[in-house]
């Protein structure tokens, strides 16, 4: 079966400061990843996704993941952030690729950002 | 392109009652996706359709819940009679059959069983 373990259920880091989200994944085929975000009052938006393709993902808003097999971890990283990154940050895995397949979420990660 | 809406935003009932959320996918998706998130734990699945089929139904808690989607547009999903165990955050995705898993989420429901 597949999890999503997400370490840290609340992140807080100084403007301008690494972003590191951790999630850490099961599956026993190789999976499909993705980091969503979530706005305060908006809908889940996809940030970028691993598809066995390149192993280092870059995603939209300067964010990226990089997925490692041996320690089965797809954390996500932010060189410098911005007050505009406070939000909810979701990793999930997807089994197929055929068009269509349940997500599996972690529990979630809330960045905090300060001035 | 509009997104996925969903409606209401926020429905509080009294246990027992029975509400019914909509959603509406993105024009010419034809999967469609009902999660619930509950007090803050992990987003968790409950069904899935294809056009109008229901594909996976796995994650449905009882059948309290009925989900439909007429003519493979919108979706409902209906709650009788509701539990306070119901409470929390309905949310709708929707995808192309070809596009690399890559669902478009609604907004939410935020549901509140008093």
């Amino acid at each position: 079966a597949q999890s999503v373990t997400q370490l840290g259920s609340h992140v807080s880091v100084s403007e301008g400061a690494l972003v590191l989200l951790r999630c850490n994944y099961s599956s026993s085929v190789p999976p499909y990843l993705f980091w969503y975000v979530q706005y305060p009052n908006q809908g889940l938006q996809l940030l970028l996704k691993y598809t066995s393709a390149a192993t280092l993902v870059k995603g939209i808003n300067g964010f990226e993941a990089e997925f490692k097999k041996s320690e089965t971890s797809f954390h996500l990283t932010k060189p410098s952030a911005h007050m505009s990154d406070a939000a909810e940050y979701f990793c999930a895995v997807s089994l197929s690729s055929g068009g269509y397949n349940k997500l599996i979420f972690g529990a979630g990660t809330r960045l905090a950002v300060h001035p | 392109e509009a997104g996925v809406t969903q409606f209401p935003s926020h429905s509080v009932i009294e246990k027992g009652q029975t509400v019914t959320l909509r959603c509406d996918p993105i024009s010419g998706h034809d999967n469609l996706y009902w999660y619930r998130r509950v007090m803050g734990k992990e987003i968790k699945f409950l069904l899935h359709f294809v056009k109008e089929s229901k594909q996976d139904e796995s994650g449905m808690p009882n059948n309290r819940f009925l989900a439909e989607r007429t003519g493979g547009t919108y979706s409902t999903l209906k709650v009788q009679p509701a539990e306070l165990e119901d409470s929390g955050v309905y949310f709708c995705a929707s995808s192309h059959l070809s596009t690399y898993n890559e669902q478009f989420f609604g907004p939410g429901t935020r549901l509140t069983v008093l």
